[in-house]
Parts: C-alpha cells; structure tokens; sequence
C-alpha cells in the first residue's frame, strides 16, 4: 500500500516552454503534498508544502510564479515549471502525506528528471 | 531551527562489513525520525522509523534506536550486501508540522563484492 506516481518520469523541454508533472497517491488519500528538488548528489530541497483545495506553501527563495502547484484532489497534485530554463534542470520529487499509527508518514514518488535545452 | 546533520560519505565497504552511518539532530520537542534509502536514478524509501525516545526502529536488517539524550539516531547494520549500495537520509518529522520533513545532507554507501 502507500504508493505515489509521478508522471512523465523523465521529460526534455526547450527553453521558454512549460512543464506540468503530475503527482498521484494511488491508493490513499493525501492532504497534504511536498514537493522537492534534488541536485545531483545532494539532498532534497523542500520547494512547497501542498494541501487539497488551498494554495500551496512556498519555501523562501522558491519562485511561486515560477513553479505553480495545484492540489485539485486529495490523491493529484501537479507542479507546472513555467518558462524553463537550463538551470531548472533538476530531480523532482513528490511525497504524500499520511497518518500511520498516530504519525505522519510521507511516501515519496519515484521522481521526475527534467532537462531544458 | 529543526536540524539533521549525517557522516558525510561517501563510505566504501566490504561485502559481509559492519555499517554505521551517524545521525545527530537538534529539534524542540519530540520529533518522529526517520532513514530513508535511495537508490540511483529513484525516489525515496522509507527504510525504518522511531517515534519516541528509546524506540528501534528496524527493517531489512538494518536498525537505529532513537538516543533523546545524545540527539542520535544512527544506523546500523551487521552484514551489508552489494544491493545495499545507495544513499541513505536521516530525516524528522517535528511535532505539529504536519509532516514536514527535514533531511540530512546524505550518505552514499558503495559496497563491493
């Protein structure tokens, strides 16, 4: 059980275009998305904290107009990367929230590479 | 502020050797903590957790006990294989923050045969 997808896994844009990734919890709901950024090897980089049917959380330093998350559902939600450019270029990963045995867990999607040429 | 700072890596083992990856953390209150594997090109599995003091956490053999009197959460384990290679994180989860983790930087382990 507790199973996120995230969907495309890989995707190659050219620069001043748009990226939507999507991030589903398969068979629980969540309502409470995060969505993290990865260089290569480093850790996660919390970008936004997102609930069902509000507006998301941003980190500080974390373009809001750059990265735009919705939370239509309680088991999707998308981040859209708005006039990528190479330095967006990264490992993006989502993890839903739940509750197990009166904690929060997070489960996290298998990732999304994102290259702008 | 809520913070976790791991062994730095990257660490290199036999096949067969005793692992330990330190984990310290600073947090107000009681947080849940939690180690997390990655394997190359993939998300984040959670590997084992503990949500209070004097908790084990445990799973594929590895451990970690959560030590509130030294902030401690390291992970072990006896006999590592080839297939445990990958990049392990400590993270928390402080109380009240809705699930909000905070990762340590990372510590690659490589195994070899």
């Amino acid at each position: 059980g507790a199973v996120v997808s995230q969907h495309p896994s890989w995707v190659i844009c050219k620069s001043g275009t748009s990226v939507k990734i999507e991030c589903r919890s398969l068979d629980f709901q969540a309502t409470t998305m995060f969505w993290y950024r990865q260089f290569p090897k480093q850790s996660l980089m919390l970008m936004a904290t997102s609930n069902e049917g509000s507006k998301a959380t941003y980190e500080q330093g974390v373009e809001k107009d750059k990265f735009l998350i919705n939370h239509a559902s309680l088991t999707l939600s998308t981040l859209t990367v708005t006039s990528a450019h190479p330095e967006d270029s990264s490992f993006y990963i989502c993890s839903a929230s739940a509750t197990s045995g009166g904690t929060y867990e997070q489960y996290f999607g298998p990732g999304t590479r994102l290259t702008v040429t | 502020g809520n913070s976790v700072t791991q062994m730095e890596g990257p660490v290199t083992l036999s096949e067969e050797a005793f692992l330990t990856i330190n984990c310290t953390y600073t947090a107000t209150g009681y947080p849940s903590l939690f180690w997390y594997v990655q394997y190359p090109g993939e998300g984040l599995q959670l590997l084992l957790k503990a949500t209070k003091a004097d908790d084990k956490g445990s799973n594929k053999g590895f451990e970690a006990t959560y030590r509130k009197e030294t902030t401690s959460f390291h992970l072990e384990k006896g006999s590592v294989q080839v297939s445990d290679s990958a990049v392990y994180f400590c993270a928390l989860s402080a109380y009240n923050q809705g699930g909000k983790l905070i990762f340590g930087q990372g510590t690659e382990l490589s195994v070899k045969p």
